[in-house]
Parts: C-alpha cells; sequence; structure tokens
C-alpha cells in the first residue's frame, strides 16, 4: 500500500526565512497530492495541493513542487510569519482505490520566531 | 455553506466499553472519511463511505466500524475499547471524486481509561 514520509519533523525558522518541508511517497500511481495545516486544537485545513499533471504550483507566499519520477513533493513557504506556526500534514492520494484516502505524512511542526 | 460538524466533541469511556462517533458532512457532499489522529501515528485512515457504501477501508481492526445514512450523514462505531483507541477521531467530506479536496470536521476527542 502507500506510504508517505515527511522531513523534517521539527522546523524553526526565524520570521521573514524560507521553510521547506519535503515529502516522499511510494506508490506511483497516486497522483492527488494537498497539504494540510493544523493549529494546536484545530481542524485540519488544506493550504494547497497538486495533482500529478502539474509540476508546480504557488499561492501567494506557499508553492508545492512535485517530481513523479523520483516520487517526492515538497512545501515551500516564503517570508514566514509568527502565524505560520502549526503542523503541517502531506498526504498522497491511495492510488488504485476507487475512493478519496488520503496517506498522510506524520507532520511537521513548524515554529516562527519573531 | 455549513461546515462539517461533529458531536460529541469530547468523550470519556472505559475499557470494552463501545462508543458511537458521528459526523454531519458539508451539504451536497456525498463522501465521509474517517481518520484517528495521535501524537505518535499522526493521521491514518479509518475507511471511507459513499453514497451508504463502504469504499475503501484502511488497516485497522474489526472493531472500528462505521455507516452511512442516506441524508450522508456518517457514524462509526469503536466496540470493545482499548486504552491505545485514545485518540482524536476525524471525520472529513468531499463530492467523492479522487482529487477532490476533503474538508474536515473539528473532530471528536476520544479518551479511554
Amino acid at each position: 500500500g502507500e506510504n508517505v514520509e515527511q522531513h523534517p519533523s521539527t522546523l524553526s525558522v526565524q520570521e521573514g526565512d524560507s521553510a521547506v518541508i519535503k515529502c516522499t511517497y511510494s506508490d506511483s500511481a497516486s497522483n492527488y497530492f494537498p497539504w494540510y495545516k493544523q493549529e494546536l486544537g484545530k481542524r485540519p485545513q488544506l493550504i494547497i495541493d497538486i495533482r500529478s499533471n502539474v509540476g508546480e504550483k504557488k499561492d501567494q507566499r506557499i508553492a508545492v513542487t512535485l517530481n513523479k519520477t523520483a516520487k517526492h513533493f515538497s512545501l515551500h513557504i516564503t517570508e514566514t510569519q509568527p502565524e505560520d506556526s502549526a503542523v503541517y500534514f502531506c498526504a498522497a492520494s491511495w492510488a488504485n482505490q476507487a475512493g478519496t484516502a488520503l496517506i498522510f505524512g506524520k507532520g511537521t511542526t513548524l515554529s516562527v520566531s519573531s | 455553506k455549513a461546515g462539517v460538524t461533529q458531536t460529541p466533541r469530547y468523550l470519556i469511556k472505559t475499557r470494552g466499553q463501545q462508543v458511537t462517533l458521528s459526523c454531519s458532512p458539508i451539504s451536497g457532499h456525498r463522501s465521509v472519511s474517517w481518520y484517528q489522529q495521535t501524537p505518535g501515528q499522526g493521521l491514518q485512515f479509518l475507511f471511507e463511505y459513499f453514497s451508504e457504501t463502504q469504499r475503501n477501508k484502511g488497516n485497522f481492526p474489526g472493531r472500528f466500524s462505521g455507516r452511512q445514512f442516506s441524508n450522508s450523514r456518517s457514524e462509526m462505531n469503536v466496540s470493545t475499547l482499548e486504552l491505545g483507541d485514545s485518540a482524536l477521531y476525524l471525520c472529513a467530506s468531499s463530492g467523492g471524486l479522487v482529487q477532490e479536496t476533503q474538508y474536515f470536521g473539528p473532530g471528536t476527542r476520544l479518551l479511554v481509561l
């Protein structure tokens, strides 16, 4: 079955720096890769996603890149702000399944200090 | 549109008991997925229901079960609770297509004593 590895598990940056979180997946048939942000005590919220026919996608300070050959995808946050502090989860669609199951990485705790 | 709602929000049970959690999806969404979130294992997929049928199942024991009603509301049941079942149980709803965004509910925090 699908397996998603996420690194690093914790990341501390200064306000204004960039942050990069990397994920690898095992099943080459996966074709949908969302990223969720979860603040303390809150529900996971989608921040950006990418589909396998696209190599990069940007939304203001957030970008995601996908390398299907290497089976990895990354989240890039530029000009980080204290409100970016949260746990970030990458996920991959569970390939060869009819449904919408997502397999998640174990999360990255991002701390942005001012 | 109202978001995904889950009830109850908090629950305390003892080992051996059973529990039922409820999830109401966003209006018009036909797919409901359930996930277990723990500090050690992160978010793990339990199962997905679509149009009252279980469409996918994760790697959890048979003590975990679910169902979906005709209005798309879903319930999950855990029988013979174990201490290790203590977790945040999240449901997520979507329209049902593979690449559609899943929207999460606030979760039910279950503590098993």
